[in-house]
């Protein structure tokens, strides 16, 4: 079964940083876009960044660039989430999740998520 | 900033059938997706570019895209289905959207 699992959330202090990761499993990594979706609280789901295969295509949402950085690893199938001055509103469960379609193009998503890391942003 | 908008809860009885709305300027022009998110889970892919289903979904599941509507509906529901439910899309410069999403009750 494909298999994603994040790791690396945790209590940090406004401003600080953080590194998530995610191990993927059971497919092959490196012909897939991957990409980082975050919730909040009680809250709905936003798109954070995506990946190409390759690793020399990113994307960001306006709320988090210049402050994060997305990177994979194809040797060691696992993607990650840099997270920089962080903020308050940083606050969320960061899911890691496998995307389907060539993200160049505007027709891509999400077919298969992790169980997410949770971050906490707060003094 | 492009917003998907979706109500906030729909609710029916078991076997009835639920239909969520999902609407957007930009929808004539660009497919639909929707996540079913269980409570303390994961979301799952139930509906991709507008009315295919992923293998493993049930069929009483599909979609449809009509002008800046898209809509989910699940025909005759069953109780499992009880979920919130979030529609997916891109505006015309990319940027990647999320509705906030539908609680939907089957009691």
């Amino acid at each position: 079964e494909v298999q994603l699992l994040e790791s690396g959330g945790g209590l940090v202090q406004p401003g600080g940083s953080l590194r998530l990761s995610c191990a993927a499993s059971r497919f092959t990594f490196s012909t897939y876009g991957m990409s980082w979706v975050r919730q909040a609280p009680g809250k709905g789901l936003e798109w954070v960044s995506v990946i190409s295969g390759s690793g020399g295509i990113t994307y960001y949402a306006d709320s988090v660039k210049g402050r994060f950085t997305i990177s994979r690893d194809n040797y060691k199938n696992t993607l990650y989430l840099q997270m920089n001055s962080l903020r308050g509103e940083d606050t969320a469960l960061y899911y890691c999740a496998k995307v389907q379609g060539n993200i160049a193009s505007s027709n891509w998503y999400f077919d298969l998520w992790g169980r997410g890391t949770l971050v906490t942003v707060s003094s | 900033s492009y917003e998907l908008t979706q109500p906030p809860s729909v609710s029916v009885s078991p076997g009835q059938t639920a239909r969520i709305t999902c609407s957007g300027d930009a929808l004539p022009k660009k497919y639909a997706y929707w996540y079913q998110q269980k409570s303390g889970q994961a979301p799952v892919l139930v509906i991709y570019e507008d009315n295919k289903r992923p293998s493993g979904i049930p069929e009483r599941f599909s979609g449809s895209r009509s002008g800046t509507m898209a809509t989910l509906t699940i025909s005759g529901a069953q109780v499992e289905d009880e979920a919130d439910y979030y529609c997916y899309s891109t505006d015309s410069s990319g940027n990647r959207v999320f509705g906030g999403g539908t609680k939907l009750t089957v009691l």
